[in-house]
């Protein structure tokens, strides 16, 4: 079945420095890759999202690139701050059918 | 705008009871889905309800089902409570229905199950 795998499951930066965070798909029909910020106590937000027909978006720090050949995506945070700190998951959907998650990647902003 | 509201936000249950949440999606929101979080897991994905219908279900026993009223809230139930059963229980609404529509998440409600 559809499968979305997300590397790493942690990962702690220096403030300041740029956090990765990838994920592959097994669906090669899939063509909306959206990715969400869960912070403590709440539920997950929508920070960036990327369709199929563009390779990369960027949206002030963040960016999301995007390979179909290889069946993968990535996330790129840049200049991290201690607010960046919280668990990210990355999803990949196709049309109108169910969206699979990976298993979250938990980023600490070390001061 | 309110935001998608989860009821309640903490319930402990025993092994064998059956468990009712609920939850309110936006207004003009008509797209709910359902997902399971648990730290070894994920986000695991349960069911979207559009118009009443069930659209998709992810792959967990009869033991949870849901149901959408006529005005979009939406309820799950789980019966026969199982330990393994305890964890974040995630609703998210959507204007429309489909992995392609942003999800907008309620904070959730975490089930215990002793």
């Amino acid at each position: 079945g559809e499968n979305v795998e997300q590397h790493p499951s942690t990962l702690s930066v220096q403030e300041g420095d740029s956090a990765v965070i990838k994920c592959t798909y097994s669906d090669s029909a899939s063509n909306y890759f959206p990715w969400y910020k869960q912070e403590l106590g709440k539920g997950p937000q929508l920070i960036i999202d990327i369709r199929s027909n563009v390779g990369e978006k960027k949206d002030q720090r963040i960016a999301v690139t995007l390979n179909k050949t290889a069946k993968h995506f990535s996330l790129h945070i840049t200049e991290t701050q201690p607010e960046d700190s919280a668990v990210y998951f990355c999803a990949a959907s196709w049309e109108d059918d169910k969206i699979i998650f990976g298993k979250g990647t938990r980023l600490h902003i070390l001061p | 705008k309110a935001g998608v509201t989860q009821t309640p936000r903490y319930l402990i249950k025993t092994r064998g009871q059956q468990v009712t949440l609920s939850c309110s999606p936006i207004s003009g929101h008509r797209s709910v889905s359902w997902y399971q979080q648990t730290p070894g897991q994920g986000l695991q994905f349960l069911f979207e309800y559009f118009s009443e219908t069930q659209r998709n279900k992810g792959n967990f026993p009869g033991r949870f089902s849901g149901r959408q009223f006529s005005n979009s809230r939406s309820e799950m139930n789980v019966s026969t409570l199982e330990l393994g059963d305890s964890a974040l229980y995630l609703c998210a609404s959507s204007l429309r229905p489909g992995g392609e529509n942003i999800q907008y998440f309620g904070a959730g409600t975490r089930l215990s199950v002793l």
